[in-house]
């Protein structure tokens, strides 16, 4: 069983670029959760994606948007980057929507906006 | 609003003695609760979610929902036991899919 894997490890942007960010859920996962952790933060949760639709999204401007491709991996992009999207990005794939079904997290992506 | 507060940002003790990591959120509804773990060089994982009522690695979580609190308590605590600690909060029926976190203890267990 293959667990969550995210590309690339970093990245470092400049402000008002756009960033794309990837996600492949685990064996047999059909949903994938984002979530953006700040330094000295818990993680904040960005959106869901479920059998390719959204399925719920946090406090986070329209620049930030996902896309699930049939075989259930995702991406993240952000747009017009701002100094503040500096975080450590991280995925989480489950077998459904609920949190009855445990998220499984992937090893992040850490982007630096500069 | 909901909201999930951990006071300590660290917390230091020593093997043997018990540890508590506190929990405190801030929901209007029924929430669920969870802890999540990050070893170091690890992934974060979940630990042990309140409504499974289990025990995890010896850690026990109870739901006070008079002094809205979720802390985490280990009676004896070991060296593997060093990690970040995440307390989680989600919303029941239609909300139940996001978490949201607290900012996190860093537990260190001396020899």
């Amino acid at each position: 069983e293959t667990g969550v894997t995210q590309s690339p490890t970093h990245l470092i942007k400049t402000r008002g670029q756009q960033v794309t960010l990837r996600c492949s859920s685990q064996s047999g996962h059909n949903t994938v959760s984002w979530y953006q952790q700040a330094l000295g933060q818990g993680p904040q949760f960005i959106f869901q994606y479920y059998r390719e639709e959204e399925n719920g999204r946090g406090n986070f401007p329209p620049r930030f948007s996902g896309l699930q491709f049939p075989n259930y991996s995702s991406e993240l992009n952000v747009n017009a980057l701002e100094l503040d999207d500096s975080a450590l990005y991280l995925c989480a794939s489950s077998s459904g929507t609920a949190l009855s079904y445990e998220q499984y997290f992937g090893p992040g992506t850490r982007l630096t906006v500069t | 609003a909901q909201r999930v507060t951990q006071p300590e940002k660290l917390l230091s003790v020593f093997k043997g003695a018990p540890v508590e990591l506190k929990c405190n959120y801030s929901y209007s509804g029924s929430p669920e609760l969870f802890w999540y773990v990050q070893y170091s060089r690890q992934r974060l994982q979940l630990l042990l979610r309140h409504i499974s009522r289990e025990s995890i690695k010896g850690f026990t979580a109870d739901l006070n929902k008079g002094e809205t609190s979720f802390h985490l308590k280990k009676p004896f605590a070991q060296e593997e036991d060093s990690a970040m600690y995440y307390c989680a909060l989600s919303g029941r029926g239609g909300s139940n899919y996001k978490l949201t976190f607290g900012k996190g203890t860093l537990l260190t267990v001396n020899p």
